[in-house]
């Protein structure tokens, strides 16, 4: 069974400080990696994607992959309240795995 | 920006009758999925769709669930008989490829079984 992890939260954190979202998953042959946001009673929107280990940067949101480890995160510089949403950590190694997601609340 | 488009938006139906959830993928993706999340719980794959046949299923989708892609452009999920744990958000997406693509998901279908 193919699983992946994210510590479910709430993670709160004060506006303009630095979110940091984790996830480990369990399949090797994973071959993409996926952040998506959900707000509440919304659909799932795709807001970073990585395929090789380091860091990958778009706008304030870093996205890091470590293929020995298993593991994936995401870093939101300069939190802002509208951040505050589920973050969900997906994985493809055939189709798209979630995680039970990370709740994120920006308090002003 | 291309959308995924589903209906109807809510639904609530008696245990035991059929219904039908539409969705309408991005007209150049190629792959087409249906997933589903219960309140409070995880997004959870139920099947997906590749060249008007089945690709794969999860041990969810069982044989009161079928697809169907009607015509070029909607995509179907019918639930023959529905219990009340079908009770759920029910998740349209689709994808212009495999692997390495993600998928762009619709605005979802929440089923309400009484």
């Amino acid at each position: 069974q193919k699983e992946v992890e994210q510590n479910s939260g709430p993670l709160s954190v004060p506006e303009g400080a630095i979110a940091s979202l984790n996830c480990t998953y369990s399949d090797r042959g994973s071959q993409s990696f996926f952040w998506y946001r959900q707000y509440s009673g919304k659909s799932p929107e795709l807001i970073m994607s990585i395929y090789s280990n380091g860091d990958k940067e778009d706008g304030r949101f870093t996205a890091q992959l470590n293929k020995a480890s298993q593991y994936v995160s995401l870093l939101i510089r300069d939190s802002q309240p509208s951040d505050s949403a589920t973050y969900l950590c997906a994985v493809n190694g055939g189709k798209l795995i979630f995680g039970q997601g990370t709740e994120l609340s920006v308090k002003p | 920006e291309p959308e995924v488009t589903q209906t109807p938006s809510h639904q609530v139906t008696q245990m035991g009758q059929e219904v039908i959830l539409r969705c309408v993928p991005i007209s150049n993706h190629l792959y087409f999925y249906w997933y589903r999340q219960i309140l409070g719980q995880k997004v959870e794959f139920l099947v997906s769709f590749y060249n008007n046949e089945i690709s794969e299923k999860s041990e969810i989708f069982d044989d009161q669930f079928s697809v169907e892609r009607p015509d070029g452009s909607n995509f179907t999920l019918k639930i023959r008989s529905t219990k009340l744990e079908d009770s759920a958000m029910y998740f349209c997406a689709s994808s212009p490829g495999q692997g390495l693509y993600g998928y762009t998901f619709g605005s979802g279908t929440r089923l309400t079984v009484v």
